[in-house]
């Protein structure tokens, strides 16, 4: 079945620019996860929706990041006045509900590179 | 939730098993054991998890001490395309756990 899918795959930007990264979690995951991953390390927790709501957003690190998923389904990850330190590969997962029994299914990602 | 550490690399001959450890000395009670990995250039993948007892599934086996302040990660017999970042994460369950936190994994290369 159809796993995660994330698009773009990979996203170049300028300083300064707006940008939306799109997630598609898979069907029937009510549960939707954001990561953020720079070189060499761990992703980190961003924002979590259960439903249409973000149940924590408590990973944004800043007012320049913002996420929705309107309908419940895929999300978008907003991104204003990009800075060269938001450069990273972000990373959605989703899982059948919440909690920590459920597994979650991490996509590709997204690689963006801010010049 | 609590930290976990493990060694940054470790080096595994094909075929051989491998065996990966944690230490989460500060776990508490209602705190799972998580294994994740990640290889190159694609998301995180769910290994396996437990509470107190060993587990097993078609990937791997989780080897959790008495005490529960650390864990091992087995891999009976390592291949080419275990070749991964591999991450230990402590996690509450029930519907309290949430996000996963990770460290900065142990980076395994499988050599033949």
């Amino acid at each position: 079945g159809a796993g995660v899918s994330q698009t773009p795959s990979n996203k170049v930007t300028e300083k300064g620019k707006y940008v939306e990264l799109r997630c598609d979690p898979i069907s029937g995951h009510t549960a939707l996860y954001w990561y953020r991953q720079s070189l060499g390390q761990g992703p980190e927790f961003l924002i979590y929706f259960q439903g249409t709501g973000a149940a924590d957003d408590s990973g944004l690190p800043n007012d320049r990041f913002f996420a929705v998923r309107p309908e419940g389904s895929v999300s978008t990850l907003k991104i204003q006045r990009t800075e060269r330190g938001d450069s990273a590969v972000y990373l959605c997962a989703s899982s059948f509900t919440s909690g920590g029994y459920n597994e979650q299914f991490f996509g590709p990602g997204t690689r963006l590179t801010v010049l | 939730d609590a930290k976990t550490t493990q060694p940054p690399s470790m080096d595994c001959a094909e075929g051989r098993a491998a065996n990966l450890p944690c230490n989460h000395s500060t776990i508490s009670g209602n705190e799972y054991v998580y294994w994740y990995r990640q290889i190159h250039s694609q998301g995180p993948q769910y290994i396996i998890h437990g509470l107190k007892n060993n587990e097993t599934n078609e990937m791997a086996s989780l080897i959790i001490t008495e005490d529960r302040k650390s864990s091992t990660l087995i891999l009976p017999h390592a291949t080419l395309r275990d070749t991964a970042v591999y991450y230990c994460i402590v996690r509450v369950g029930g519907n309290a756990g949430n996000m996963l936190t990770f460290g900065g994994g142990t980076r395994l290369m499988v050599k033949p």
